[in-house]
């Protein structure tokens, strides 16, 4: 078993959707959760991160961890096409080593 | 601010050469960086880590002797692919930790190495 699994997709969605986004994880000794979003031919780009359960807002981006099933999802309101990318989650122990999921492609249509 | 720079972008090489990338933090001092690979439609793969003024940290299945890491400043790290094949064509991407909380990995933007 993977330590972390992500839906490769990929995912279209029309403009103005709600985008749901997940990754599953094996060890329940992870302690940080976080989200890139990762251009095309470019470095990932932190979008949000959190270290405990429950739910953590940043515009139309909210990132949910529930450590009891060992479960993250991250949701994008009002999508848009500039959203079009590909969403990284990555799971950290106690130090800055992370481990990456394989990242869901996303396609916001227009 | 938190910037990171990699140099070249691009590089093409013949079957053989030895290739270096350059990772810069800009405005920070990087008390650790991160060198990954990425393959198409695949996700980060941690090569090494490593720290300013000591020897990288190399993960499983990674060889050290092809892949030389050297962090000479808390600003520059390099990664040079020695006798570079075409299974080393990838992307490299690095990462850089200031260390002042988990969160802050700064990415650079990454170099594709193709080799022929």
């Amino acid at each position: 078993q993977k330590e972390v699994e992500q839906d490769p997709g990929p995912l279209s969605v029309p403009e103005g959707a709600i985008v749901s986004l997940n990754c599953t994880y094996s060890n329940s000794a992870f302690q940080y959760f976080m989200w890139y979003r990762q251009y095309s031919r470019k470095g990932p780009e932190l979008l949000m991160y959190t270290y405990s359960s429950g739910n953590k807002e940043d515009g139309r981006f909210t990132a949910q961890v529930d450590k009891s099933s060992k479960y993250i999802s991250l949701f994008i309101r009002d999508s848009q096409p500039s959203d079009s990318a590909t969403y990284l989650c990555a799971i950290g122990l106690g130090t800055y080593k992370y481990i990456f999921g394989t990242g869901t492609r996303l396609k916001v249509l227009a | 601010g938190a910037v990171v720079s990699q140099h070249p972008s691009w590089v093409i090489c013949k079957s053989g050469t030895s290739v270096k990338i350059e990772c810069r933090s800009l405005d920070f001092q990087a008390t650790t960086m991160f060198w990954y690979r990425q393959f198409p439609k695949q996700s980060l793969m941690l090569m090494a880590t490593s720290n300013e003024g000591s020897k990288a940290t190399y993960e499983q299945g990674v060889e050290k002797d092809k892949f030389l890491i050297n962090h000479a400043s808390l600003t520059l790290s390099t990664l040079t692919v020695t006798s570079a094949h075409p299974e080393d064509s990838s992307f490299y991407i690095c990462s850089a930790y200031s260390g002042s909380s988990y969160n802050e990995q700064f990415f650079g933007p990454g170099t594709r190495l193709t080799v022929l």
